[in-house]
């Protein structure tokens, strides 16, 4: 069964740091990882969808990488803004379609 | 635009009383899944359509039930809500080829 782990749970940082969210899988066999924000009471707005074949996406300020052999991805996100506070988390597809979430990180951005 | 669209955005039920909750697409996915989020974790998917194929997770309670008519549509039945389904329930879609999914806004069900 795939597990998915995302670490920090929480994270606060000053405005304009460069940082990085975790998230591992222990099951590399899957068709694509998916990064989402969801904002507090709101539904989930994709960031970055990163194919099994890839090794990273870019948008933006925002950069996906991938790792399957090791089953990690990290989201980099530079010069954070307070508008960047919300609650991150990766999804992994298998070829079967199920998806499986991590429980997230909560990102704060202090002005 | 093309969206997944979620009714009621709000719902409030009673205890043991059956409701419905809907999703709608104009993306033409051949996909669409149904997931609980309780407060401060992590979607739990509860079923999935692929085309027609219905495909159940082994832990989702009976009590759990979904229907989808057609492409556009689908539909989740809470035959009998308990205090413990009071959640967000979130409709997603995704399609052939990347099948990046997209999320409606999501449903909150309130149970008394």
């Amino acid at each position: 069964k795939q597990e998915v782990t995302q670490i920090p749970a929480a994270l606060s940082v000053p405005e304009g740091e460069n940082l990085v969210l975790n998230c591992s899988f222990t099951d590399s066999a899957i068709y694509n990882l998916q990064w989402f924000r969801q904002d507090p009471g709101k539904g989930l707005t994709s960031l970055l969808l990163i194919q099994s074949s890839q090794r990273e996406q870019t948008s933006g300020r925002l950069n996906a990488s991938l790792d399957k052999s090791s089953g990690r991805s990290t989201l980099y996100i530079a010069a954070s803004q307070p508008g960047d506070s919300a609650t991150y988390l990766c999804a992994v597809r298998r070829y079967n379609n199920d998806m499986r979430f991590g429980a997230g990180t909560r990102l704060t951005v202090k002005p | 635009d093309a969206m997944v669209i979620q009714n009621p955005r709000y719902q409030v039920t009673q205890f043991g009383k059956p409701v419905t909750l809907s999703c709608s697409q104009t993306l033409n996915h051949n996909v669409m899944y149904w997931y609980q989020q309780k407060s401060s974790q992590a979607p739990k998917l509860l079923f999935h359509y692929y085309d027609k194929d219905f495909n159940n997770e082994a832990d989702t309670p009976d009590n759990f039930q979904s229907r989808r008519p057609n492409t556009s549509f689908c539909f989740l039945d809470i035959r009998s809500p308990g205090l413990g389904d009071a959640a967000m329930y979130l409709c997603a879609t995704s399609g052939w080829g990347t099948y990046e999914q997209y999320f409606g806004p999501g449903t909150r069900l309130t149970v008394t």
